[in-house]
């Protein structure tokens, strides 16, 4: 069974300031991984989906890195703002038996950006 | 655009009451999702259907049925609701790519549905 560990939980920065959140997955065999935000009581925004032979994916501020092999992801924000203030979560399609894009969850990366 | 769409935004219920939530998708994806939220638990899959008239059970199904009988609709019902069942739903769809079905592009969310039952 696949598990999803989001590291930090929680991270507070002031406007500006480049940053990283972590994930790793413990089965390496996925098809792709993606990574949402949320912003409290709304529902999950895609943000950026890499496919399992990819290495990295760019939208704007936000750079998503994956290493599959390490069973590791990497979402960089630059120039944060108080905007980017919301949940991430990263979801790995696991491989495992007949998939049909199940995802699995972290349990996310509460960020606050203080102006 | 990507479009999501639940029936309710929030909803209260009595135990013992049959709930139908609806999850309605304008992208014409094969696949369909109902997830819960729950605080320290995260997102978990209660059921997903690949096809019309197909479904599958996701880690807590117990409590729940779906129904798909078009493609662009998924339903989740409560035969018997409880207060366990109190959260939020969240429905998703996604289309299917890769060889023999297998692999998935984006997956898109609707707003959810959070549900109190009493």
């Amino acid at each position: 069974k696949q598990e999803v560990t989001q590291i930090p939980a929680a991270l507070s920065v002031p406007e500006g300031e480049n940053l990283v959140l972590n994930c790793s997955f413990t089965d390496s065999a996925i098809y792709n991984l993606q990574w949402f935000r949320q912003d409290p009581g709304k529902g999950l925004t895609s943000l950026l989906l890499i496919q399992s032979s990819q290495r990295e994916q760019t939208s704007g501020r936000l750079n998503a890195s994956l290493d599959k092999s390490s069973g590791r992801s990497t979402l960089y924000i630059a120039a944060s703002q108080p905007g980017d203030s919301a949940t991430y979560l990263c979801a790995p399609d696991w491989a495992g038996g007949t998939s049909y894009g199940k995802l699995t969850f972290g349990q996310g990366t509460i960020l606050t950006v203080h102006p | 655009d990507v479009k999501v769409t639940q029936s309710s935004r929030y909803l209260v219920k009595r135990t013992g009451e049959k709930v139908f939530l609806e999850c309605v998708q304008d992208m014409d994806h094969e696949n369909m999702f109902w997830y819960r939220q729950d605080p320290g638990l995260g997102l978990r899959l209660i059921y997903f259907s690949y096809d019309v008239k197909m479904k599958e059970k996701g880690d807590i199904p117990e409590g729940y049925s779906v129904s798909r009988e078009k493609k662009e609709r998924f339903s989740l019902i409560l035969e018997s609701a409880s207060t366990n069942q109190t959260s939020m739903y969240l429905c998703a769809s996604s289309s299917t790519s890769g060889l023999g079905g297998l692999g998935y592009n984006e997956q898109f969310f609707g707003p959810g549905t959070r549900l109190t039952v009493l």
